[in-house]
């Protein structure tokens, strides 16, 4: 199984901040690597897919970047509603294994 | 709009069965792959895998195969989870998805199915 890392496990930030996660695959994944918001009590949200594209409707404070094995999430500007942890995924092998998450939290 | 909704909350006794169903609407479901994914309490996201309603083609985390049975009735757009013989590590929210071709993400969510399996 392809093996995903993410760091840091858990931040704390304040609104305004640039935040930044990472997340690194076992071997290299090209650029099949998605990201996941999820809130407490609510089913995960897909925010970028491909590594870097924008999932419709998510606000482009969002971006990803990276190919390979190593991946970075970026938000811009925190919004209080971007509190949440975050997922990377891969998608280019079964099983299409997650990150263990990284839970952004209010400085 | 799309929607995958999935039925309610189960409380069961280890050595039960179990079904579970997730419906879609709003688009093509024979055109999707449909995943599941798991949620420990408290814990991270765990891939159990996908089936393609056009032919019941699965794909199966090997950590769960032979534990749980994916299935899928196209004719009224419902995917299925099923265990034949629970126990408590089953406990867990389990959340139905639609994938799209090789390599997509899941890009749509049901709103999860709370398992708890206990004595």
């Amino acid at each position: 199984d392809i093996q995903m890392t993410q760091s840091p496990s858990s931040l704390s930030a304040s609104v305004g901040e640039r935040v930044t996660i990472t997340c690194r695959a076992s071997q290299s994944i090209s650029s099949y690597l998605n990201w996941y918001q999820q809130k407490p009590g609510n089913a995960p949200k897909l925010l970028i897919y491909g590594a870097s594209s924008l999932q419709s409707g998510v606000p482009s404070r969002f971006s990803g970047s990276g190919s390979g094995a190593d991946f970075t999430l970026t938000i811009s500007s925190l919004q209080p509603e971007d509190f949440a942890t975050y997922y990377c995924q891969q998608s280019y092998r079964p099983p299409r294994t997650f990150g263990q998450g990284t839970k952004v939290e209010i400085k | 709009e799309v929607q995958l909704v999935q039925s309610g909350a189960e409380v069961k006794e280890p050595g039960e069965s179990l079904k579970i169903s997730c419906k879609g609407s709003g688009f093509s479901f024979s055109s999707y792959w449909i995943g599941w994914v798991r949620q420990m309490p408290g814990k991270g996201l765990e891939w159990v895998g996908i089936i393609n309603p056009i032919d019941s083609d699965t794909r199966y985390n090997p950590s769960f195969r032979g534990q749980v049975t994916f299935s899928v009735d196209k004719s009224i757009s419902t995917a299925y989870l099923q265990w034949s013989n629970l126990k408590a590590s089953d406990t867990a929210m389990y959340y139905c998805a639609r994938q799209g071709g090789s390599y997509q993400p899941f890009d749509y969510w049901g709103q999860g199915t709370l398992v708890t399996v206990s004595p």
